[in-house]
């Protein structure tokens, strides 16, 4: 199956910096996605993002299909973006770590 | 509803127990996901429900896992002689069922435990 690998696995910022998460992908696929969950466990799906580049506020992401990665851009980052973001690819919706993002007020 | 709700919140039960889980999906919702979630193997896809067919069930961890839906609504997920590493916890999410594209929006979980 595909394989699906996130980086960093941690990442601490200050509140009000910005960050990139990455999602790299083994085999070419036709459905990305990429959720948060914060930390009381609630899931939110954020991008569907196959390919191009979507932004919703402070948040964009961007998906290189034919470099096999997608990129999760936070900007000036808040204490309520904390939790881990994760990446799933394909039709069986196959999962990365995730990515534990935690902001410092 | 206003959202997806899920019952029960928690589920504690003994080895060789049948269990069911329930998800209540956002009213008009055609699609429905259901999702495990555990220390061991993270996050994985089940299965999904389009109206009250599942087209792919193959994302089910073994023959002791069923799920069902009806009425084009609320989902069940069943399962049987469950095992210690059953103990999970189990998401469902719904979406308006235009396709993967469509945005899923989540239910809060069944914790489930198996001892």
């Amino acid at each position: 199956g595909i394989q699906v690998e996130q980086s960093p696995p941690d990442l601490i910022l200050q509140e009000g910096a910005n960050s990139t998460l990455r999602c790299n992908f083994s085999d070419s696929v036709n459905n990305l996605q990429w959720f948060h969950q914060n930390p009381w466990g609630q899931l939110i799906n954020l991008f569907y993002i196959p390919s191009g580049t979507k932004q919703n506020g402070r948040l964009s992401a961007t998906t290189v299909a034919t470099e096999r990665y997608s990129l999760l851009y936070i900007s000036s980052s808040q204490t309520t973006d904390s939790g881990v973001y994760f990446c799933a690819v394909g039709n069986d919706m196959r999962f990365g770590a995730g990515t534990r993002l935690t902001v410092k007020p | 509803g206003a959202g997806v709700s899920q019952s029960p919140s928690n589920k504690v039960t003994e080895k060789g127990k049948d269990v069911e889980l329930r998800c209540d999906p956002i009213s008009g919702h055609t699609a429905l996901y259901w999702y495990r979630q555990s220390l061991g193997q993270g996050l994985e896809f089940l299965i999904y429900f389009q109206g009250n067919s599942a087209p792919d069930k193959s994302g089910l961890p073994s023959d002791r896992f069923s799920a069902e839906r009806t009425g084009g609504s609320v989902s069940t997920l069943t399962i049987q002689r469950t095992q210690q590493e059953d103990s999970a916890v189990y998401l469902c999410a719904s979406s308006g069922g235009g396709g993967v594209q469509e945005t899923q929006y989540f239910g809060p979980g069944t914790r489930l435990l198996v001892l």
